[in-house]
């Protein structure tokens, strides 16, 4: 059965710091990969998705993830974090055959100090 | 569009009493998930629809919970009789296609005292 692993529950960063959330996953094929944030009192918007293609994933709000294979990993990155980013992040992995729903990873969450 | 619609925001009732919480997806979405997130569980599936039908509920609780969808605008999530450990926030989702992005609404955070 597909699972997503956020091994980090809690993660802190100073503004401007760079950032990068992890996120593995089981899957018994290639996966369709999210990432998704959470604003306090808000619902899950999607930040990216990885279908197929190149590994490296642009997605809103400066946020880029990469798909490794060999590592079953789907990382999130910014380079330069923003008080705003402030919120929780989740990863969830699908599958493209249709018949399994996204299972979600239990989020990390993020704090920004000045 | 107005993206995912969800009602009540809140809602606060009491142990043993019914309750409704409803939904209105994207028009022109064929898929509707509904979702409940606790700090404990994280976010759990807990049934979806496909062109209004339910195609799996194996993520619903208990006989107490139920979800319809009579049409393409509107789903409900119901439970009854309602206990405390149902206090959570219910999420709705819709989607076209079922591996594409799915547009969460902004929730409803049920407390049953």
């Amino acid at each position: 059965a597909q699972s997503v692993t956020q091994p980090d529950i809690h993660i802190t960063v100073s503004e401007g710091a760079s950032l990068e959330l992890r996120c593995n996953y089981s899957y018994g094929a290639t996966p369709y990969l999210f990432w998704y944030v959470q604003s306090p009192g808000q619902g899950l918007q999607l930040l990216l998705k990885y279908f197929s293609g190149d590994t490296l994933v642009q997605g809103i709000k400066g946020f880029e993830a990469e798909f490794k294979r060999s590592q079953s990993s789907f990382n999130l990155r910014k380079p330069s974090v923003h008080w705003s980013d402030a919120a929780e992040y989740f990863c969830a992995v699908g599958g493209p055959s249709g018949n399994t729903p996204l299972v979600f990873g239990k989020g990390t969450r993020l704090s920004v100090i000045a | 569009d107005a993206g995912v619609i969800q009602s009540p925001r809140h809602e606060v009732t009491e142990m043993g009493q019914e309750v409704t919480l409803r939904c209105k997806p994207i028009s022109g979405h064929d898929y509707l998930f509904w979702y409940r997130q606790t700090m404990m569980r994280g976010l759990e599936l807990l049934i979806y629809f496909n062109n209004n039908v339910p195609i799996d509920d194996s993520g619903m609780p208990e006989d107490r919970f139920s979800a319809k969808m009579p049409n393409a605008s509107f789903s409900t999530l119901k439970i009854q009789p309602s206990e405390p450990r149902d206090s959570a926030v219910y999420f709705c989702a819709s989607a076209y296609g079922f591996v594409h992005e799915q547009f969460f609404g902004p929730g409803t955070r049920l407390t049953v005292l």
